[in-house]
């Protein structure tokens, strides 16, 4: 297995525009979880899934965030309209015996 | 594609046991070593960054060592409670304002 997969790597945006990260986790995998990576804040959870159910969306800063997982092989994170202070780095991690993390998106919002 | 790995992948001992788990990381691209406390439905918690070969840190029953030249670092808990059952990850910084995640290590405390 390649691991959690996201993508893209790195995005770059202007204010205003929509952005959509993607992620395929591990097959078999029953927990996702979106998180976000800030120098200030840390690691923070946003929203996490079970059996592509979202069971806690607490953490999902405004209502510009939202969060799909239409099947057990795909998820998105979606930012619309982005603002410059969404710049951070997102991860996707999926949980079966272990914890796995994708490599992580770069999003810069100008 | 840089290798974190943790081991063991899941610990499970009584309360008042001490146990220890190890991160091993490729030694060429080190800049910090993160060591967080993870409970399913929370954020995890960040415990220890460690950036000094033989840097040793404590918070509380917990310690960490880091060994930057042959590239591992263990963590260390004293007298384990139940309420320190959790998944312990290390994430390697490289030094790019990202971080490389092991695959936890699960530990469950009994009492």
């Amino acid at each position: 297995d390649a691991g959690v997969i996201q993508s893209p790597r790195h995005e770059v945006t202007e204010m205003g525009q929509e952005v959509t990260l993607r992620c395929k986790p591990i097959s078999g995998h029953d927990y996702l979880f979106w998180y976000r990576q800030t120098m200030m804040r840390g690691l923070e959870l946003l929203i996490y899934f079970n059996n592509n159910v979202p069971i806690d969306d607490s953490g999902m800063p405004e209502d510009r965030f939202s969060a799909k997982m239409p099947n057990a092989s795909f998820s998105t994170l979606k930012i619309q309209p982005s603002e410059p202070r969404d710049s951070a780095v997102y991860f996707c991690a999926s949980r079966g015996l272990g914890a796995f993390f994708g490599q992580g998106t770069r999003l810069t919002v100008v | 594609i840089l290798n974190v790995e943790q081991s063991p992948q899941s610990l499970h001992v009584q309360e008042g046991d001490s146990t220890n788990f190890t991160c091993s990381f490729p030694s060429s691209n080190f800049y910090a070593l993160h060591w967080y406390r993870w409970e399913t439905a929370k954020s995890p918690e960040a415990l220890f960054v460690m950036t000094l070969n033989g840097d040793e840190k404590k918070k509380g029953r917990i310690s960490a060592t880091l060994n930057t030249k042959e590239g591992y670092s263990y963590l260390y808990i004293k007298g384990s409670q139940p309420e320190d059952s959790a998944t312990y990850l290390c994430a390697l910084n490289t030094g790019f304002q990202k971080l490389v995640f092991g695959t936890g290590t699960r530990l469950l405390v009994s009492p």
